[in-house]
């Protein structure tokens, strides 16, 4: 069946440096990923989202990379904050079928960011 | 413009009872989906509601249901709950249905002694 899955279920890094996390997927059909950020106590919040046509987009100090070959996704933060610190969710979604309003969630990693 | 909103925030019920919890979405979204979020599953779609309508159903028991009102709020319910519906319900809101963003609001954590 589909999943996402992740690699590293945590990741500690310093303020400044930059971070990496990175997200496989198994379902080959699907065309739009999207990462999260959870943090305690809240519902994820939106940080980047990529189509299936594209392989990099940038945002604010976030940058998103998809390699449709060996199916795999990353989110790359720069300078990375303490407040960078939570959960980060890679969540995948094919827009055929039936397949309505349905994203899949990979297990997330925890960011921790020490000043 | 106002994010989704989820009451009540945190629910304590018992065992064999039900609940129901309801959404509002972003103002001008009309696709409403909702999670479970647990640490031993993650995060599991449970089902999606545009134009009043149930588009799409996880794999979730029929104790599990839902419905949209004309305004785009909607509430989910589940009755006869057992202690392994502890859980975060989240509820998440879309414009339209398909590749389209999903905004999340802030859920509600629900207990079952």
């Amino acid at each position: 069946g589909e999943s996402v899955g992740l690699h590293l279920p945590t990741l500690s890094v310093q303020e400044g440096d930059n971070s990496i996390i990175n997200c496989a997927y198994s379902n080959s059909a699907s065309d739009y990923f999207i990462w999260y950020k959870q943090e305690s106590g809240k519902g994820p919040q939106f940080i980047i989202d990529i189509r299936s046509n594209m392989d990099k987009r940038q945002g604010q100090r976030v940058t998103v990379l998809l390699n449709k070959t060996v199916k795999h996704l990353s989110l790359q933060i720069a300078a990375t904050q303490p407040g960078d610190s939570a959960v980060y969710f890679c969540a995948e979604s094919w827009t055929g079928g039936t397949s309505y309003g349905k994203l899949t969630f990979g297990q997330g990693t925890i960011l921790t960011v020490h000043p | 413009k106002a994010g989704v909103t989820q009451t009540p925030r945190y629910l304590i019920k018992t065992r064999g009872q039900q609940v129901t919890l309801s959404c509002s979405p972003i103002s001008g979204h009309r696709s409403v989906s909702w999670y479970q979020q647990t640490p031993g599953q993650g995060l599991q779609f449970l089902f999606e509601y545009f134009s009043e309508t149930q588009r799409n159903k996880g794999n979730f028991p029929g104790r599990f249901s839902g419905r949209q009102f004309s305004n785009s709020r909607s509430e989910m319910n589940v009755s006869t709950l057992e202690l392994g519906d502890s859980a975060l319900y989240l509820c998440a809101s879309s414009h339209r249905t398909v590749r389209e963003t999903q905004y999340f609001g802030p859920g509600t954590r629900l207990l079952v002694l």
